[in-house]
């Protein structure tokens, strides 16, 4: 069974500062591993995506994540944050590929302080 | 191109009432998704179509729910009758068959049972 653990529900940061979300994961298969992003009012939308290729991942909006398997983690980052950049944030994890139901975390909520 | 969307945006049903939730995915897209995220919680898949035929349904909840997609286009998601646990935002999501088969979201479908 696969399982995804993000790390603390609210995460709160000065405009400028370092964003880092936290997510690790478990599966028993090689992991297909994605960062979604809700704004308000709106749908999931995709930031990145791990397909085993390269470990680190550049996605939109200047976001990116790395993928180790040794801590089994898949953390986003993004050097400076951005008040637009205040949303909610879920890491999932699907096995083979993306054509398999996700397993997501529980969200991690960003909030973005002038 | 049109994004995946979903009908109505809300809904405020009374215990025992039937609702009946729609999803138009992506032109194209063989995969469709639904999935249900309950206050407070993760997003959980509740099943997957290929075309008309349901591939995995290992996430439905219970025989009140109901879920079809005829001629492989869009998708409704009937409950009947509703109960209070059923509140909660229904996520419908597409993917093509081919590639790595990331899937693109609707805005989901906001269920009040009272």
């Amino acid at each position: 069974a696969q399982s995804v653990t993000q790390l603390g529900s609210h995460v709160s940061v000065s405009e400028g500062a370092l964003v880092l979300l936290r997510c690790n994961y478990s599966s028993s298969v090689p992991p297909y591993l994605f960062w979604y992003v809700q704004y308000p009012n709106q749908g999931l939308q995709l930031l990145l995506k791990y397909t085993s290729a390269a470990t680190l991942v550049k996605g939109i909006n200047g976001f990116e994540a790395e993928f180790k398997k040794s801590e089994t983690s898949f953390h986003l980052t993004k050097p400076s944050a951005h008040m637009s950049d205040a949303a909610e944030y879920f890491c999932a994890v699907a096995s083979y590929s993306g054509n398999t139901p996700l397993v997501f975390g529980k969200g991690t909520r960003l909030s973005v302080i002038a | 191109e049109a994004g995946v969307t979903q009908f109505p945006s809300h809904s405020v049903i009374e215990k025992g009432q039937t609702v009946t939730l729609r999803c138009d995915p992506i032109s194209g897209h063989d995969n469709l998704y639904w999935y249900r995220r309950v206050m407070g919680k993760e997003i959980k898949f509740l099943l997957h179509f290929v075309k008309e035929s349901k591939q995995d349904e290992s996430g439905m909840p219970n025989n009140r729910f109901l879920a079809e997609r005829t001629g492989g286009t869009y998708s409704t998601l009937k409950v009947q009758p509703a109960e209070l646990e059923d509140s909660g935002v229904y996520f419908c999501a597409s993917s093509q068959s081919s590639g790595v088969g990331e899937q693109y979201f609707g805005p989901g479908t906001r269920l009040t049972v009272t």
